[in-house]
């Protein structure tokens, strides 16, 4: 049972906005910034949002985060069918690394 | 260009030891923090453990700790994990990763492609 809770699946169609929430806890996300992970299918896990709402060099800017209190969303607008993978939050709480169970996106 | 080459894994038996090697290459290793994280087959991520720069502080997920030894050599830009009494229940992917420096320890910027352990009688 991971401290950082992701709804297992989420879907979309080509050009729509979705969301994926992480919800965590006051010793991790209330204390820390949040960090979101996309592993496409046979790949390593990529880093796709950092510090709860910055951006990699190369990252689009259609993938955005948020963070409100105990609770952290990942937004992808635009939704393209290559942006069909698993997506991770992660933080750390209280000397440990932690990460969501993941949320598999589908393209419609 | 930043790149991280795992090795190491391989196929061992319930009780038996493994030493995973990251090589890592295209900035000063030193200073970064480096970590393990390892996925099962058909399942999510998971954070082992991870040592920091400078001081090489440590720090170990409950599951591992007492059987499991992260150590780095900066003279060779590599991370161990030194894997012991290991359980079928390790069996997964191990990725070595690499650390963010100014964010927290789960900001990990690169990824190495992973070496499989197997462990079965």
């Amino acid at each position: 049972q991971s401290l950082l809770t992701q709804p297992p699946s989420a879907s979309g169609t080509p050009g729509q906005r979705v969301t994926i929430s992480c919800s965590g806890s006051s010793s991790n996300i209330g204390s820390n910034t949040v960090n979101w992970y996309q592993q496409l299918p046979g790949t390593a896990p990529k880093l796709l949002i950092y510090s709860s709402n910055q951006r990699p060099s190369g990252v689009p800017d259609r993938f955005s985060g948020s963070k409100s209190g105990t609770s952290a969303s990942l937004a992808i607008s635009g939704l393209q069918s290559e942006d069909e993978a698993d997506y991770y939050c992660a933080t750390w709480d209280d000397s440990l690394v932690v990460f969501g169970g993941g949320t598999k996106l589908t393209v419609l | 260009e930043v790149q991280l080459l795992e090795s190491g894994g391989g196929l061992v038996q319930p009780g038996g030891s493994l030493r995973l090697s990251c090589a890592a290459s295209g900035f000063t290793f030193s200073n970064y923090a480096m970590s393990w994280v390892r996925q099962a087959p058909g399942k999510g991520l998971e954070w082992v453990s991870t040592i920091s720069g400078g001081t090489a502080f440590t720090y170990y997920a409950d599951f591992v700790k007492g059987r499991f030894t992260i150590s780095r050599d900066n003279s060779k830009n590599t991370v161990y994990l030194q894997m012991n009494s290991l359980r079928v229940e390790d069996t997964a992917l191990y990725y070595c990763a690499k650390g963010t420096p100014g964010y927290n320890y789960g900001t990990f910027d690169y990824w190495g492609q992973g070496t499989l352990v197997t462990v079965s009688s």
